[in-house]
């Protein structure tokens, strides 16, 4: 099946600096997701990126289907951007059904 | 507002006991599913349903069972037969299976 592979596993940061987390797959995907899970289990969709580059406040991701990556960028880090983050990407299965498929996901500590 | 309800929020069981976590949502969404998640682990399917009375196995459906007979209502029974139960369940639905997935808060289920 596809591989998902998520880097750095761990973070830590100060409060203010910026990060980028990469996320690389090993085949061809329809879709790809971003989703932030903080200190509690929930899980917050954060992008729905197929290509291209889209952004929200201060977070932004660019996923490039053909090099099979996306990068999620965090600028100007605060503490409660402090959780785990997945990425998980769709594959086409029998009958045409979706699934997604999700990374092992990247941990990430902002210090104040 | 609109979203998913999971529960409970912490569920205890003995071992051999069937137990049923629900997962509602009022999202008017077609698709929903099940994951779990171990500590320090990515998400894994374990089932999921695109439209009422239907339902697909994920990559680890055995010891599990669900049912789809609303379209706001998916849930999932761990069984006897699941090996290692203990874990943290989380519900998703989207409004087809290629779009944004949005999920409950979870379950966390123990089995002593």
């Amino acid at each position: 099946g596809i591989q998902v592979e998520q880097s750095p596993p761990d973070l830590i940061l100060q409060e203010g600096a910026n990060s980028t987390l990469r996320c690389n797959f090993s085949d061809s995907v329809n879709n790809l997701q971003w989703f932030h899970q903080n200190p509690w289990g929930q899980l917050i969709n954060l992008f729905y990126i197929p290509s291209g580059t889209k952004q929200n406040g201060r977070l932004s991701a660019t996923t490039v289907a053909t090099e099979r990556y996306s990068l999620l960028y965090i600028s100007s880090s605060q503490t409660t951007d402090s959780g785990v983050y997945f990425c998980a990407v769709e594959r086409p299965t029998q009958g045409g059904s979706e699934k997604l498929v999700f990374g092992k996901g990247m941990k990430l500590t902002v210090n104040p | 507002d609109g979203g998913i309800t999971q529960s409970p929020k912490y569920l205890f069981r003995k071992e051999g006991q069937n137990v049923t976590l629900s997962c509602e949502q009022n999202l008017n969404h077609d698709a929903m599913y099940w994951y779990r998640q171990d500590p320090g682990q990515g998400l894994r399917l374990i089932y999921y349903s695109q439209i009422v009375n239907d339902f697909q196995k994920g990559d680890i459906a055995e010891g599990y069972s669900v049912s789809r007979e609303k379209k706001e209502s998916f849930p999932l029974t761990v069984t006897s037969a699941q090996k290692n139960p203990t874990a943290f369940y989380l519900c998703a639905s989207s409004i087809d299976g290629q779009a944004p997935l949005h999920f409950g808060n979870g379950t966390r289920l123990t089995v002593t």
